[in-house]
């Protein structure tokens, strides 16, 4: 099983910051990495999938990096807007199977 | 917007009890997931499935789990005999292929008493 950490648990931050979070996992074995953002009382949404070294996504302002030597991916979100208060989980894998961290928990005070 | 249904949304059913959750994935998919979230706990994989077999399971889909897509659009997964430790939130997820997002359905809370 892959060891799977976030970090920070928890961030609040003010409207309008930049912030960015960490995932770290063991570096052997990788395959795949998915972020996902998940809304108290929805399901988890896919943000990326990644898979090479050196990796960079971006959908809107969000943005992750993946290095797949040294075992870690960052999410950045810029200019944080109350709407993206969630929890973003990511998930590396093996194969087709997917480890997930116990997440970032997100607010964005208004 | 094509999204993955899953029913029921609640089940309650005693410790020993079959059960079986159900998952619609979307249409074109043609991998499946299922996942569990224990209240507190990190999200875990259970199983994924291509081709009608399972391509892959983790260490909890022991014998008393089962999935099978009986009809081409349900994906379904099988408890057997029901422990109060089952008692969790279970997803389904799909994709069109490996290395796509995965899409994932709302969830079954599944309590066992």
């Amino acid at each position: 099983i892959l060891n799977v950490e976030q970090s920070p648990q928890s961030l609040h931050v003010q409207e309008g910051d930049s912030t960015n979070f960490t995932c770290s996992f063991p570096s052997s074995n990788f395959y795949a990495l998915h972020w996902y953002r998940w809304e108290t009382a929805k399901s988890p949404e896919a943000l990326f999938v990644m898979t090479l070294n050196g990796d960079e996504k971006k959908k809107g302002r969000i943005s992750a990096t993946l290095n797949t030597k040294e075992g870690y991916s960052y999410l950045y979100i810029k200019g944080s807007q109350p709407e993206d208060s969630a929890t973003y989980l990511c998930a590396p894998g093996t194969g087709n199977q997917f480890y997930f961290g116990t997440g970032t928990s997100l607010t964005v005070i208004p | 917007e094509p999204e993955v249904t899953q029913t029921p949304s609640h089940q309650v059913t005693q410790m020993g009890q079959e059960v079986i959750l159900r998952c619609v994935p979307i249409s074109n998919h043609l991998y499946f997931y299922w996942y569990r979230q224990i209240l507190g706990q990190k999200v875990e994989f259970l199983v994924s499935f291509y081709n009608n077999e399972i391509s892959e399971k983790s260490e909890i889909f022991d014998d008393q789990f089962s999935v099978e897509r009986p009809d081409g659009s349900n994906f379904t997964l099988k408890i057997r005999s029901t422990k109060l430790e089952d008692s969790a939130m279970y997803f389904c997820a799909s994709n069109p292929a490996q290395l796509y997002e995965q899409y994932f359905g709302p969830g079954t809370r599944l309590t066992v008493t």
